[in-house]
């Protein structure tokens, strides 16, 4: 398996402007869950579903982020309008109900900056 | 709420020498998962080892174990025979024993000197 993919892996972008990331999860896994990384903040939770339906979403930010799974193979974190706080990596991970219990598998995340 | 603390920001240790990265965290439950993940330069987040509560045997896989001190809420890592590709930020995370999100300590860098 090719693992969690996730695109851009860089994405540089203008204050006010739409951003899209992009997460393909390991095939078979039913959770996904998108994280934010920041050197002030760590890494922080953002969302996650389970079978494509969003199960938390109180680690959003605020109105301007959303998230979508609208299949068990795509789920993509939208942010508009962007602002320069928003920079920061953005990593997508997968995991399995029962199959090696809990264990996360990561995707190599996207580095936003916004400008 | 769950909290990891990592209090050691930045490491460093000779090649082939063994060093023990602390995590403690604070739960108020019986039964959850602990985790060590390794960040190289690369970025990727890589599981490097996971232990059960349950399990009071510590976990090990080849340079890489634990020592789990339920009671006092301690979770270190020991690398043995350290490499230079041994270099990377290290974060240790908590999951509850419903199995969702990850909680992350602030992470510990540590930089393999030949």
């Amino acid at each position: 398996d090719a693992g969690v993919i996730q695109s851009p892996r860089h994405e540089v972008t203008e204050m006010g402007q739409e951003v899209t990331l992009r997460c393909k999860p390991i095939s078979g896994h039913d959770y996904l869950f998108w994280y934010r990384q920041t050197m002030m903040r760590g890494l922080e939770l953002l969302i996650y579903f389970n079978n494509n339906v969003p199960i938390d979403d109180s680690g959003m930010p605020e109105d301007r982020f959303s998230a979508k799974m609208p299949n068990a193979s795509f789920s993509t974190l939208k942010i508009q309008p962007s602002e320069p706080r928003d920079s920061a990596v953005y990593f997508c991970a997968s995991s399995p109900l029962q199959v090696a219990k809990n264990i996360q598998y990561f995707g190599a995340g996207t580095r936003l900056s916004v400008l | 709420a769950q909290t990891v603390t990592q209090s050691q920001p930045e490491m460093s240790v000779q090649e082939a020498e063994t060093v023990t990265l602390s995590c403690t965290y604070d739960t108020s439950e019986n039964n959850y998962y602990l985790f060590w993940y390794k960040q190289p330069p690369s970025r990727q987040m890589i599981l490097v080892i996971r232990q059960e509560a349950y399990k009071q045997q510590n976990a090990t896989e080849n340079r890489f174990s634990v020592n789990f001190q339920k009671a006092a809420k301690s979770f270190s890592l020991k690398i043995s025979d350290s490499q230079l590709g041994d270099t990377a930020m290290y974060f240790c995370a908590f999951m509850n024993q419903a199995g969702t999100a990850l909680i992350f300590g602030k992470g510990t860098t540590l930089s393999v000197s030949s």
